[in-house]
């Protein structure tokens, strides 16, 4: 079974709507993120949150909220979704208490989101 | 302004030969740099890294090296496989006094191992 979990996988959505996506991690990690990938732009941070509540604002947070609604778990919203937010989704986790503080993160497989 | 920049969008490499992937940094507060592998459909997945104490790391086929003074570091494959093909990212982290920043990406290089 994956460590990192992701669901939808795949979404189509229209532009307004309201949607969710969910992450799971069996991991045991504290930390959590969500990125987002697009062409050309590599992956770039939207949240991460370091426990269940604690949440911080990445590189590009403006139109996305999310919720940590447990330590595995950590959803990302569009509350209302426009077309330049289609793009890949990926989420993360890290765990604090590895050894250093170089953190290694495992990224899920992905939500590939399509909005019309 | 981007930090962290692979300024090569794709490498084609003959199996065998060596592959490298070049990755330079503006930030002189960067102390960790990683590099990460992914696969269509699948998330990143974490391949190596390299502290900035040190200017080179080897794990198996795949060799960082880092110059600080140049802010440049480097992924050497050897020999190059065709299961390398993938993109690889390269990712920087600042420290703040003993805490960790936030992963910083640059924006992929496409390697393509041809057989």
């Amino acid at each position: 079974d994956a460590d990192v979990t992701q669901t939808p996988r795949n979404r189509i959505t229209k532009t307004g709507k309201r949607i969710m996506l969910e992450c799971s991690q069996t991991k045991g990690h504290d930390r959590m993120y969500w990125y987002r990938q697009d062409p050309g732009l590599g992956l770039r941070l939207i949240y991460y949150s370091f426990d269940v509540k604690d949440i911080n604002k990445g590189e590009i947070s403006d139109g996305y909220s999310v919720s940590r609604q447990a330590q595995a778990k950590f959803s990302l919203s569009l509350e209302s979704a426009i077309p330049n937010q289609t793009a890949l989704y990926f989420c993360a986790t890290s765990d604090s208490n590895q050894r250093g503080y170089q953190e290694t993160q495992y990224f899920g497989p992905g939500t590939r989101l399509l909005v019309l | 302004d981007q930090q962290v920049k692979q300024n090569s969008p794709s490498l084609s490499v003959q199996e065998g030969r060596i592959s490298i992937l070049n990755c330079d940094y503006t930030n002189s507060m960067f102390d960790y740099f990683l590099w990460y592998k992914k696969y269509p459909a699948e998330g990143p997945t974490f391949l190596i890294s390299i502290s900035s104490i040190k200017d080179k790391n080897e794990d198996g086929r795949f060799t960082v090296f880092l110059n600080k003074s140049a802010k440049h570091l480097s992924l050497h494959i050897v020999p190059s496989q065709p299961g390398d093909s993938a993109v690889y990212f390269c990712a920087a982290i600042e420290n703040y006094g003993g805490s960790q920043g936030n992963l910083i990406f640059g924006k992929g290089t496409k390697l393509s191992v041809k057989p």
